[in-house]
């Protein structure tokens, strides 16, 4: 089980990004998949979900209106597009599987990736 | 949102305590709480989901437990691996908040 995050760098405020998940080694297309993001020095901090079948979306008020949160279960990825971006919006970005209430560890799983940086400054 | 709060938000211990920390929900989460290890500079991982089940992997020193509201991860006997933030999580609801974290320091 693997989920490899990419597309983190530096933007200037107002700027944007799309940030990509590429999720392996598990029935990618049947999990609630979430970002969740991590200030410098800070704790985690839920900032959006999709679900696996329906597509529905979730977000955080702090990101509402300017992230967009999708999934491609063809090729098994995970993406945030990210607009208006802000310095509070510098954090790193993890790739996370939501925890499903049927899940036991029979089906053994790596809830989390290894994160990628995003940084707002000018 | 669920409002997921921790307390202490930093413990000091030695190794060899027996350490709780507590984790309390806005709203009942019923069963569906989880706790995270964080060790400094890596990326969290599971330790422990609805309430008391641990992951494989996690040593038995580890426990959680609770319901509705109120939950707690106890370390029976801390070990120096231990030592490392902890984050409660309430999957109940899609927007899956996290607590504030805990950090457990060296006494």
């Amino acid at each position: 089980v693997q989920l490899l995050e990419s597309g983190g760098d530096l933007v200037q405020p107002g700027g944007s990004l799309r940030l990509s998940c590429a999720a392996s080694g598990f029935a990618f297309s049947g999990f609630a998949m979430t970002w969740v993001r991590q200030a410098p020095g800070k704790g985690l901090e839920w900032v959006s979900t999709i679900t696996p079948y329906d597509g529905r979306t979730f977000y955080a008020d702090s990101v509402k209106g300017r992230f967009t949160i999708s999934r491609d279960n063809s090729n098994n990825a995970l993406h945030l597009q990210m607009i208006s971006l802000r310095a509070e919006d510098t954090a790193l970005y993890y790739c996370h599987i939501l925890i499903p209430r049927s899940w036991t560890t029979d089906y053994p799983l790596e809830f989390w990736g290894q994160g990628t940086p995003v940084t707002v400054s000018s | 949102d669920i409002q997921m709060t921790q307390s202490p938000s930093t413990l000091s211990a030695s190794v060899g305590d027996r350490v709780t920390i507590t984790c309390r929900a806005s709203q009942s989460v019923d069963s569906w709480l989880a706790w995270y290890q964080q060790p400094s500079g890596r990326a969290p991982h599971l330790l422990i989901y609805k309430t008391s089940n641990l992951q494989s992997g996690v040593p038995s020193r580890f426990s959680g437990s609770g319901s509705g509201t109120e939950f707690t991860l106890t370390i029976s006997s801390l070990q120096p691996d231990d030592f490392a933030t902890y984050y409660c999580q309430q999957y109940i609801t899609n927007s899956a908040t996290f607590g504030q974290g805990t950090k457990v320091e060296i006494k």
